[in-house]
């Protein structure tokens, strides 16, 4: 059972903005940095934003991340359909010894 | 180029052991850290551990303590994570991913994934 929540869907038509949140907690997100990865189908996780807004080389910069407080935020302007995919946050826990937790995933379709 | 390749998939009875690989090319080894995240069929991602590539430190997820061991061959740059007493809910595909340079909380670097079938 995650402790980080997401929506389970989210969904927007080509050129459109979509916004995931991820709602953690003190022991998480309001004392760690927010991560996000993006998962398409059948393929492992790609890194797309780490310390809460920065975007590895070679990630579009259609996608941006912020956070405030116990939450963070990704968005995906101009959306595209190879932006099909699921996305999760992520961080480290202090809570039980120090662990990492995913978000529960959101499933962005594109119309 | 860096890249992390596993070992292949596995069909395990319930109570066996098994042990996927992981091993790193293009990148100092003992520099890094990997993390081990399991994803059962149709399901989210799930934190297994992480290994220092320094030192070896270890730290696993509560649920699978007593039941996980990793380990790190520094003369291969080879990374292992045994998980032992296997049940039919250990059934995923087990990824390792190494952490990015600047930031021990993410992960930039992902194997194509092992598939571990625990079935009787």
């Amino acid at each position: 059972q995650s402790v980080l929540t997401q929506p389970p869907s989210a969904s927007g038509t080509p050129g459109q903005t979509v916004t995931i949140s991820c709602s953690g907690s003190n022991s998480n997100i309001g004392r760690d940095a927010a991560n996000w990865y993006q998962q398409v189908s059948g393929t492992a996780p790609k890194l797309i934003i780490y310390r809460n807004a920065q975007r590895p080389s070679g990630v579009p910069d259609r996608f941006s991340g912020s956070k405030s407080g116990t939450s963070a935020s990704l968005a995906i302007n101009g959306l595209q359909s190879e932006d099909e995919a699921d996305y999760y946050c992520a961080t480290w826990d202090d809570s039980l010894d120090g662990h990492y937790v995913f978000g529960t995933g959101t499933k962005v379709t594109v119309l | 180029q860096v890249q992390l390749v596993q070992s292949g998939a596995e069909v395990k009875r319930p109570g066996a052991s098994v042990r996927v690989s992981c091993k790193a090319s293009g990148y100092t080894f003992t520099s890094y850290g990997i993390t081990w995240v399991r994803q059962a069929p149709g399901q989210g991602l799930e934190w297994v551990g992480w290994i220092s590539g320094y030192n070896g430190n270890t730290k696993y997820a509560q649920m699978l303590q007593g039941r996980v061991t990793m380990t790190t061959d520094t003369s291969t740059s080879t990374a292992n994570m045994e998980l032992r007493n296997l049940r039919s809910d250990d059934t995923a595909v087990y990824y390792c991913a190494r952490e990015t340079s600047c930031c021990p909380e993410a992960f930039d670097i992902w194997g194509q994934g092992t598939m571990i079938t625990v079935s009787s």
